[in-house]
């Protein structure tokens, strides 16, 4: 069973038209991740809520916003999608202790026309 | 900044040989490693973990190694199997809740 489920899976978004990934976790986990994954890169951070806290990394743009309503869910938002916006957006899971894996969603891949 | 990297992106192995993917970490005050696989067109799957007070903690079929001297880290996947070919993902922490991850390395198992 899905335990970090997003959704959509795959995404189709126009140049500037805001778009919004959901992600939703069953684990009741503290700690929620964002990473963006270009094609045949390592995931980048970023952001992360612990509980209700956000962290934003330092290099994430303006255009990346996030929400947590409550402890299952997370979304990231995008206000004005670029080409290089494309890409599989991963959210992760984690418990409250630090030095524990991560437990990642099966992506969503988002193409920008 | 910090990094973690790959020896080699892309590795072809036998099947039923052992596969060896290596990694390299710059950030000696890293703390915690694991492994991922990541196929296609899906999230990274959890394979392995080791915290820096260990050299070596093996799993089904995995070994993970860690040189804290040279600041490498091995992933070795025994008997690989076609469903083994993936893209492999080390990553490093240092004490806190961020994960950084290397780039990875294609494993293709030819039959």
């Amino acid at each position: 069973d899905a335990m970090v489920i997003q959704n959509p899976r795959y995404q189709v978004t126009q140049f500037g038209k805001p778009v919004t990934l959901s992600c939703s976790q069953t684990l009741n986990h503290n700690v929620m991740y964002w990473y963006q994954q270009k094609s045949s890169q390592a995931p980048k951070l970023l952001f992360h809520y612990y509980d209700k806290d956000f962290n934003n990394e330092a290099d994430t743009p303006d255009n990346f916003q996030s929400r947590r309503p409550n402890t299952s869910f997370c979304f990231l938002d995008i206000r004005s999608p670029g080409l290089g916006d494309a890409a599989m957006y991963l959210c992760a899971t984690r418990g409250g202790y630090v030095n524990e894996k991560l437990f990642f969603g099966s992506g969503t891949q988002l193409s920008v026309l | 900044g910090e990094s973690v990297g790959l020896h080699l992106p892309t590795l072809s192995v036998q099947e039923g040989d052992n596969s060896i993917i290596n990694c390299a970490y710059s950030n000696s005050a890293s703390d915690y490693f694991i492994w991922y696989k990541q196929e296609s067109g899906k999230g990274p799957q959890f394979i392995i973990d080791i915290r820096s007070n260990m050299d070596k903690r093996q799993g089904q079929r995995v070994t993970v190694l860690l040189n804290k001297t040279v600041k490498h880290l091995s992933l070795q996947i025994a008997a690989t199997q076609p469903g083994d070919s993936a893209v492999y993902l080390c990553a490093e922490s240092f004490g806190n809740e961020k994960l950084t991850f290397g780039t990875g390395t294609r494993l293709t198992i030819i039959p």
